[in-house]
């Protein structure tokens, strides 16, 4: 069966750290998988994405992912990080053989402290 | 700033009420959903409308019917709801066919309380 593991309900980093929201999945061929943010009482937005290629994926606000086959992880990072960072952050996959369907982690809750 | 609009933000609603939801999106995409969040949890998928036909129906219960106007709009109309119903509904868009690639992008939602 096809899943996603976001293996920490909480992440706490402090401001300037660098930061790591971990992800890993487990699919029969290739994955497509996705990073999304959900800031307090607002709805989800999109990070990065991979489809195939690079395995280092630069995203939206500073943040990359690295695609891991062996290890079938896709964890989500960033360098130094800001108190604004802090939110809700998904991992999805695409469902096999659909167009629509994703699978989707349990959502790491992440909180930047000053 | 997303580009899929959704109105209302917030509605409260009595169980016996009908309401709806609405959902425009200017990106050009032809496939269109609804999603159920609730607090914490991931989003769960409630609808697919592909080129404006019905293409999945999560087995929603039928006091939740969706409406998809043209290829810009969908609706969500809300009838004799139960509390439980309350979440954040969320609209989303993406091209529907390609590679399984497809970006789905959301919109900010709708807060639903039942009372």
């Amino acid at each position: 069966a096809q899943s996603v593991a976001q293996p920490e309900d909480q992440v706490n980093v402090a401001e300037g750290n660098p930061l790591t929201v971990k992800c890993t999945y487990s699919v029969s061929g290739n994955p497509y998988l996705f990073w999304y943010v959900q800031y307090p009482n607002r709805g989800l937005q999109f990070l990065l994405k991979y489809i195939t290629g690079d395995n280092l994926v630069k995203g939206s606000y500073g943040f990359e992912a690295e695609f891991n086959k062996s290890q079938t992880s896709f964890h989500l990072k960033k360098p130094s990080a800001l108190v604004s960072d802090s939110a809700l952050y998904f991992c999805s996959v695409r469902d096999i053989g659909s167009n629509y369907q994703l699978i989707w982690g349990a959502g790491t809750k992440l909180i930047i402290k000053p | 700033d997303t580009e899929v609009t959704q109105t209302p933000k917030h509605l409260v609603m009595g169980m016996t009420n009908k309401k709806s939801l609405k959902c425009e999106q200017h990106m050009g995409h032809r496939a269109m959903y609804w999603y159920k969040q609730k607090a914490k949890k991931p989003p769960e998928l409630m609808f697919v409308y592909s080129y404006e036909k019905l293409s999945i129906n999560e087995s929603v219960p039928s006091r939740f019917s969706p409406e998809c106007p043209n290829s810009s709009l969908l609706n969500l109309h809300l009838h004799a709801l139960q509390p439980e119903d309350s979440a954040l509904y969320l609209c989303a868009s993406s091209h529907p066919t390609g590679t399984s690639g497809n970006t789905i992008y959301f919109g900010e939602g709708s807060w639903l309380t039942v009372v």
